[in-house]
């Protein structure tokens, strides 16, 4: 399986901060890579797939970049409805994979 | 829009089988690939299968022992049956669609709200 490992686990930031998450994968995923979050008590939503494309209906705030083993997730100014926690997903490779998570405090 | 719902036992006793279902409302199951993803403290979210439409599945290696994943065109359905189950498999269950993205795979694009599925006697 391909291993997935984000970093930090964990943020602390304000409103208005322009926040960073990064994601590794074990192995060459090409752009094949998704970012959800997931508030508590409620399921994970897709922010981004395929590396760099917003999924319909995100804010444009989210922006990801990356190819091959290293992505990131850029959050430009950080809204209140943001504080969750943020998961990587790899769909080169059967079984897709997730990332630990980061979770972005206040 | 398209909305994923599952439903069955909240409680599960050791060694047996747990089952669930999905109903897909709002839109066709037709055309895209429908998972289950567990999500645990201890291990995070992990996929657990999915099956087209049509029938073909994958199971995650190290569940597919245990894991039958079924569709129901007719009822806008699939389900779940993981057998065998020990408080290891106890977490929140959810259906998921998923997208195929030329070239970039599949991304889970709609979740169900999850249900919580705890294995003990």
């Amino acid at each position: 399986d391909i291993q997935m490992t984000q970093s930090p686990s964990s943020l602390s930031a304000s409103v208005g901060d322009r926040v960073t998450i990064t994601c590794r994968a074990s192995q060459n995923i090409n752009n094949c890579l998704n970012w959800y979050h997931q508030k508590p008590g409620k399921a994970p939503e897709l922010l981004i797939f395929a590396a760099s494309s917003l999924q319909s209906g995100v804010p444009s705030r989210f922006s990801g970049s990356g190819s091959g083993t290293d992505f990131t997730l850029t959050i430009s100014s950080l809204q209140p409805e943001d504080f969750a926690t943020y998961y990587c997903q790899q769909s080169c490779s059967s079984p897709p994979t997730f990332g630990q998570g980061t979770k972005v405090e206040i | 829009q398209v909305q994923l719902q599952e439903s069955g036992p909240g409680l599960v006793k050791p060694s047996e089988t747990l089952s669930l279902t999905c109903t897909v409302s709002g839109g066709s199951i037709s055309n895209y690939y429908w998972s289950w993803i567990r999500q645990s403290p201890g291990k995070g979210l992990e996929w657990i299968a999915y099956i087209y439409y049509s029938g073909s599945t994958n199971y995650n290696p190290s569940l597919k022992s245990r894991v039958t994943i079924l569709v129901d065109t007719s009822k806008n359905q699939f389900s779940l049956k993981l057998s065998s189950v020990t408080a290891a498999d106890t977490a929140v269950y959810y259906c998921a669609r998923g997208d195929y993205v030329w070239g970039t795979g599949t991304n889970f694009d709609r979740w169900g709200q999850g249900t919580l599925v705890t294995v003990s006697s």
